[in-house]
């Protein structure tokens, strides 16, 4: 089954430490996303990546990053300058970019829970 | 200019029932608005989505309907069921990049 992967489901992070969340597709997907989603938010965009070796950050980029070293992975570092990281986080993927109308559908992996004691 | 706005934030309706979740948006430069689906603790799943070309959009017992002029849109659910009790989200987006999320929608269907 196609589809994207990402683990851990639940993870648990101390103050001060860096934790990173992984995210696979075999969907041979361009492009692959980052959101972050607190209750009463929505979904928010941390880093994406268009194409292998590229990323840009999202509207909250800041104590987060990532790698893109292969089409098939997106890994996200929750570094220990995020004030605030426990939240749901989210990996998405899309066939590509503008022109491509596959551009606008979002498959999205079952989400990793972070909670800082 | 990039927010898009959703209400009601929660809504309970009996088995049957016909739930309505609308949007709002400002950028006139968005060019597709997806609805997404979420279960407790699982992925958002794309449900049914619409290009502002068309005014409205059904998918089964899901229909989209789309005010350009007013820049809103809503999502309508017919006969609706217990297992269609979960969040919502509306969102926009442009040349399939930067897709904005609306805060979601809590839809609980009593049986």
């Amino acid at each position: 089954d196609g589809g994207i992967t990402q683990s851990p489901k639940y993870l648990f992070r101390k103050e001060g430490q860096n934790v990173t969340l992984s995210c696979e597709q075999n969907l041979n997907h361009d492009a692959m996303y980052w959101y972050r989603q607190d209750p009463g938010q929505g979904l928010r965009l941390i880093y994406y990546s268009q194409i292998v070796n590229d990323f840009q950050k999202g509207d909250i980029a800041e104590g987060y990053s990532v790698s893109r070293e292969k089409k098939e992975s997106f890994p996200l570092t929750v570094t220990s300058a995020q004030k605030n990281p426990t939240a749901f986080y989210l990996c998405a993927s899309s066939i590509g970019a503008f022109p491509s109308s596959g551009a606008n559908v979002l498959t999205f992996g079952a989400g990793s829970r972070l909670t800082v004691l | 200019q990039q927010q898009v706005k959703q209400s009601p934030q929660s809504l309970i309706v009996q088995k049957g029932g016909i739930p309505i979740i609308n949007c709002a948006y400002e950028n006139t430069a968005f060019d597709y608005f997806p609805w997404y689906q979420q279960f407790p603790g699982k992925g958002p799943a794309l449900l049914i989505a619409i290009r502002p070309d068309v005014s409205e959009k059904k998918e089964g017992r899901f229909t989209i309907s789309f005010n350009k002029s007013a820049k809103q849109f809503s999502l309508h659910i017919m006969d609706s069921q217990p297992g269609d009790s979960a969040t919502y989200f509306c969102a926009a987006s442009r040349y399939g990049q930067n897709f904005v999320f609306g805060p979601g929608t809590r839809l609980s269907v009593l049986p």
